[in-house]
């Protein structure tokens, strides 16, 4: 079936570093690929999206890229901020049938001031 | 943007009653919702599709019987815990979907925290 993998966590990184946070998929067909932000105390917020591959997502300063050679959509910023903290969740979404999201296990960012 | 809600936010009850949660797509019509739920420090486990007018799908280990899902509208989906127990003390967050394209997104709304005494 298919399935979602992130690296694990917790990410703490000091203000204005590069962030990477990596994610890898298994799926038949051609999934739509996520990233969502969990801020504390709040539901899932979309940050981007990508439907095919070498899309590039983006939103926010953060960026990723429909990889399907390496399956892939690694989560990428430049220089994050303090704002930034909270769980981020790579999700797929199957291309046909009822077109769940499956998501992986999250990734807690940190940003030290 | 479309805005999903969810009532109530946070709820107490004590073990052996019912619990119903509300999710209601506030600026468009949801064909289709879902509800999930999450464990402290882990991701979304999905519990089950809804969509309007018929019976929901479950996924599977979900109980039906104890997990009602009710879909009576295209802006309303309700989750009754039946006959809730301390384990099923959890964070449940449902999500609406707009359209029926392949690229759609869900809107999630804020969550309802259960606990069970």
């Amino acid at each position: 079936g298919n399935s979602v993998t992130q690296m694990e966590g917790p990410v703490t990184l000091s203000e204005e570093a590069f962030l990477t946070i990596n994610c890898t998929y298994t799926a038949t067909g051609y999934p739509s690929l996520f990233w969502y932000v969990q801020y504390p105390g709040e539901g899932l917020q979309l940050l981007l999206k990508a439907t095919k591959a070498d899309d590039k997502g983006s939103n926010k300063g953060f960026e990723a890229t429909y990889r399907k050679e390496t399956t892939s959509f690694h989560l990428e910023k430049g220089s994050v901020q303090v704002s930034d903290s909270a769980v981020y969740f790579c999700a797929l979404s199957d291309s046909e049938g009822a077109q769940k999201l499956v998501f992986g296990q999250g990734t807690r960012l940190t940003i030290n001031p | 943007g479309a805005v999903v809600s969810q009532h109530p936010s946070r709820v107490i009850c004590k073990s052996g009653t019912s619990v119903k949660i509300e999710c209601r797509s506030l600026d468009f019509q949801a064909t289709t919702m879902f509800w999930y739920r999450q464990f402290p420090k882990q991701s979304l486990m999905l519990m089950a599709t809804s969509n309007e007018g018929s019976k929901a799908t479950y996924e599977q280990g979900v109980e039906k019987d104890k997990f009602l899902i009710n879909h009576a509208s295209l802006t309303l989906s309700t989750l009754t815990v039946t006959s809730a127990h301390p384990e099923d003390s959890s964070f449940y967050i449902c999500s609406a979907r707009t359209g029926a394209g392949h690229a759609d997104t869900q809107y999630f709304g804020p969550g309802t925290r259960l606990t069970v005494l």
